[in-house]
């Protein structure tokens, strides 16, 4: 299986700062078509989690574009240019390029 | 935009079975693949199952050989068929669709406790 390492497991941030969340995974995640399919969910307390990035820079539907994916092969990075109060939360990682899809560990925002 | 509700979840006691089911709504559930997901609570997200749009399946290693995921297209529903249960399963389960390698709408959840 692949595995997904996430750094730093625990972020503070100050408002208005930027962010940045590291994502590493065992093996390559460019899939025989040419995609990447790594994505980045956020889980808020109390909430089930929302997709923001897909297909490794896609940003979905309603996301803000303080919200960028980046990276490439095995090294994969997930910004945020301004964060704000909202932005608390859980940040996950995860790979659908193989089975089984695998999620990192999670890295927890929170606000300094 | 599509919903998922899971339902069926509860407290069983280890060696127990349990069943879940997931009903979508909103969009055309035949086409997509559909997973389920879990966390403990207080932890993190676990991939736990997968059926694609051809009904085939694939699962985690954790729950191989005990976990059995079905889909029921005319009924527009996921299931998943849990056996041998043990303390480890405690989590709250999530259905959610798959697209683009990815899963993009997420139910609510549904609690599932393994305990005497």
């Amino acid at each position: 299986d692949i595995v997904m390492t996430q750094s730093p497991l625990s972020l503070p941030v100050t408002l208005g700062q930027p962010a940045s969340i590291s994502c590493r995974s065992s093996q390559s995640l460019v899939h025989k078509d040419g995609n990447t399919y790594l994505s980045w969910f956020q889980q808020r307390p109390g909430h089930s989690p929302r997709r923001l990035i897909y297909k490794l820079s896609n940003r979905d539907s309603g996301v803000p574009d303080r919200f960028s994916g980046g990276g490439s092969g095995t090294d994969f990075t997930l910004k945020i240019s301004r964060v704000e109060a909202e932005d608390v939360g859980v940040y996950y990682c995860m790979q659908g390029t193989l089975w089984p899809y695998t999620f990192g560990q999670g890295t927890k925002l929170e606000i300094k | 935009e599509g919903q998922l509700v899971e339902s069926g979840g509860g407290l069983v006691q280890p060696g127990g079975s349990l069943r879940l089911s997931c009903a979508a709504s909103g969009f055309i559930f035949s086409s997509y693949d559909v997973h389920w997901v879990r966390q403990p609570v207080g932890k993190g997200l676990e991939w736990v199952s997968a059926i694609d749009s051809f009904t085939d399946t694939y699962y985690a290693a954790s729950v191989k050989g005990r976990f059995t995921i079905s889909r029921e297209n005319a009924k527009k529903s996921l299931y998943l068929q849990m056996n041998s249960l043990r303390a480890e399963d405690t989590a709250v389960y999530y259905c959610a669709r798959g697209t683009f390698g990815a899963l993009d709408i997420w139910g609510q959840g549904t609690r599932v406790t393994v305990s005497s």
